[in-house]
């Protein structure tokens, strides 16, 4: 099993739509969660940390379950402009390193 | 403030040549990464710093070496090149602390290996 997995995609949403993506984790001892962007040909940049009560940026939500070892990004009105890969990322407790799911690729078309 | 640059952008080797890839960070950041980005697949860690003269082994280190001479420099080496060196490369620097802290990108280098 993968320590970081991401639904690959492609999602292909139109414009105004809400779409979810779900990453799943198999280190229960994770501390630290975080969901990049990455646009073609690009470098991933950080879109907002996870923290354990859910948080909100914008039209960005994650959420975390530890229970069930998921982190979950919902986007509210999508824009065309959203249209990018969402990599998932997962701290190693103890250490120094993070671990980055392969990314789910998002199209927004008009 | 540049944040975090990678030289050379783009590289085509033969194989079994070498070369050396600079990422250097200006802002004073203790940690450095080099990671390896392939179709499907996830940024991989192939070693890392935690501060100068320091390196490790990451997930994917064969074939690769690295220095860390300056606290703002992480260099990474091929030492014989191979076809399956193709790849992005990004370097990334974060901050120290407990709480692991966001990551900053630079813009990659694409090597392509024949």
């Amino acid at each position: 099993r993968k320590e970081v997995e991401q639904d690959p995609g492609p999602f292909n949403v139109p414009e105004g739509a809400t779409v979810a993506f779900n990453c799943t984790y198999s280190n229960s001892a994770s501390q630290s969660f975080f969901w990049y962007r990455q646009d073609c040909r690009k470098e991933p940049k950080l879109l907002m940390s996870v923290y354990s009560s859910g948080n909100e940026d914008g039209r960005f939500t994650a959420q975390l379950n530890r229970a069930s070892q998921y982190i979950s990004l919902l986007i509210r009105d999508s824009k065309l402009s959203d249209s990018a890969t969402y990599l998932c990322v997962v701290n190693i407790p103890g250490g120094f390193k993070t671990i980055f799911g392969a990314g789910t690729r998002l199209f927004v078309k008009a | 403030n540049a944040g975090v640059t990678q030289t050379p952008k783009f590289r085509v080797l033969k194989t079994g040549q070498s070369m050396t890839l600079l990422c250097a960070q200006d802002m004073n950041h203790e940690y450095m990464y080099w990671y390896r980005q392939d179709p499907g697949m996830g940024l991989r860690l192939i070693h890392y710093s935690v501060g100068e003269g320091t390196t490790a082994k990451g997930e994917v280190p064969d074939g690769y070496n690295v220095s860390r001479l300056k606290k703002q420099n992480f260099l990474l080496g091929l030492e014989s090149a191979a076809p399956s060196q193709t790849s992005v490369y990004f370097c990334a620097s974060r901050a120290l602390g407990r709480e692991v802290k966001t990551q900053y990108f630079g813009p990659g280098t694409r090597l392509l290996v024949l």
